[in-house]
């Protein structure tokens, strides 16, 4: 089974520090994806990668950056948190960018910035 | 851009029918569905791709109708295991693999 793992399932953070979010995937998928889930605005695509060192902005990539130096580890970065990046943020990957591959997703990993 | 899934909720009791719908602005070559209980990862459940079919997975089963950009799942004799959100994905180019997800329908199933 394809397993995407998050290391921190909930965070606190203040206003102003750096947030970084780790995922990784086991299964040497090429693309991974970083989504933003709030109550009544589904899943809202952040950044995206579709190789090592590649990536591409999403629908909401203001506040946020994103590295990818490994295939199997895509991180999500606040440079300086808000309280308006509070969220449920969830990590993604695809085999491929051919249409019709599945996306597996973490469990998501929930920030509170205070 | 986003797509708009109807209902936004919906409670019915355990062996009742459901249908989520998904419908979008914008031609689509593939849409997915997933769902998602509370705390969990989604967890995909179909994709339908461009062509007007139909797919079946147990008792859930969808449609896309990729002349009216719509996507319908069908949920039969509801189970205590269906609840939760429900989202479609939709991609409106092919090989791009960006989804653009729905804001959700939370079903919630009664004994």
């Amino acid at each position: 089974d394809v397993k995407v793992t998050q290391s921190s399932r909930y965070l606190v953070k203040r206003t102003g520090e750096k947030v970084f979010l780790e995922c990784v995937q086991d299964m040497d998928h090429e693309n991974m994806f970083w989504y933003r889930q709030d109550p009544g605005l589904g899943l809202r695509l952040i950044y995206f990668s579709y190789d090592v060192k590649m990536k591409e902005k999403g629908d909401i990539p203001e506040g946020y950056s994103v590295s990818r130096e490994k295939k199997e580890r895509f991180s999500l970065i606040l440079e300086s948190a808000s309280t308006n990046q509070t969220s449920m943020y969830l990590c993604a990957s695809s085999l491929s960018a051919s249409s019709g591959n599945t996306i597996y997703f973490g469990e998501g990993s929930w920030l509170t910035v205070v | 851009q986003q797509p708009v899934q109807s209902p936004q909720a919906v409670i019915l009791r355990e062996g009742e029918d459901a249908v989520i719908n998904c419908s979008s602005s914008k031609a689509l070559y593939s849409v997915h569905w997933y769902r998602q209980k509370h705390g969990e990862a989604p967890v995909f459940l179909m994709i339908l791709l461009k062509g007007g079919e139909q797919k079946g997975h147990e008792k859930i089963s969808a449609s896309f109708n990729e002349k009216k950009q719509q996507s319908s799942l069908y949920l039969t004799a509801s189970q205590l295991s269906y609840s939760g959100t429900y989202f479609c994905g939709t991609e409106p180019d092919q090989g791009a693999q960006k989804l653009v997800f729905g804001q959700g329908t939370r079903l919630t199933i009664n004994p």
